[in-house]
């Protein structure tokens, strides 16, 4: 069965402190892995897609990478506006979304 | 361009009763999925409708169902709620079935006592 792993599941760093949060899978045929924040109480936002390896996505702090077997979300000199959990999701072949559990990411001023 | 809607946002049922929840899609976007959402097992794929038609479904009993009008709104219904059932249900929205990108709207919480 197709699995997404995400790690670490939380995860405080100071403001600026610049860091990576990691998610590993395992599918066959993938067609897209995506990156979501999500904050309390509130639905997922998209952040970004990734469809081949070596590629890179960057969003103000935020730079995603793509390997053939995981993702990297690097956050360079957060802020505390950056405290969310961050999912990451893969897409195979039936076009089904497979989401992580979450990295919980604090910002501590 | 208002985004995705979910009523209502929070639902209070017992063990036994049933639920339906709504969501209205992005105007324009005609896919919509659900999803469970719990602590101990994170977002898991409920199914997705596109044009009315279920063209995914996930690994859930049948108590869970849903359907998708014409004007692409869809509704999923729970029956005979279990205590396990408590969840925040996510409804996300795409233009196609298959575009990349998913919207998603607020949730719904819903507690079974």
């Amino acid at each position: 069965e197709d699995q997404v792993t995400q790690s670490p599941e939380a995860l405080r760093l100071q403001e600026g402190e610049s860091s990576s949060l990691n998610c590993s899978y395992t599918v066959s045929g993938l067609r897209g892995l995506f990156w979501y924040r999500q904050d309390p109480g509130k639905g997922p936002e998209f952040l970004f897609t990734l469809y081949s390896a070596g590629e890179e996505k960057e969003k103000e702090r935020l730079k995603a990478t793509l390997t053939k077997k995981e993702s990297f979300l690097h956050i360079t000199a957060p802020k505390p506006e950056d405290s969310a959990t961050y999912l990451c999701a893969v897409r195979e072949g039936n076009e089904k979304l497979t989401f992580g559990t979450g990295t919980r990411l604090t910002i501590i001023p | 361009k208002a985004g995705v809607t979910q009523t209502p946002r929070y639902l209070i049922k017992t063990r036994g009763q049933q639920v339906t929840l709504s969501c209205s899609p992005i105007s324009g976007h005609r896919s919509v999925s659900w999803y469970q959402q719990t602590p101990g097992q994170g977002l898991q794929f409920l199914f997705e409708y596109f044009s009315e038609t279920q063209r995914n479904k996930g690994n859930f009993p049948g108590r869970f169902s849903g359907r998708q009008f014409s004007n692409s709104r869809s509704e999923m219904n729970v029956s005979t709620l279990e205590l396990g059932d408590s969840a925040l249900y996510l409804c996300a929205s795409t233009r196609t079935s298959g575009t990349p990108e998913q919207f998603f709207g607020p949730g719904t919480r819903l507690t079974v006592l």
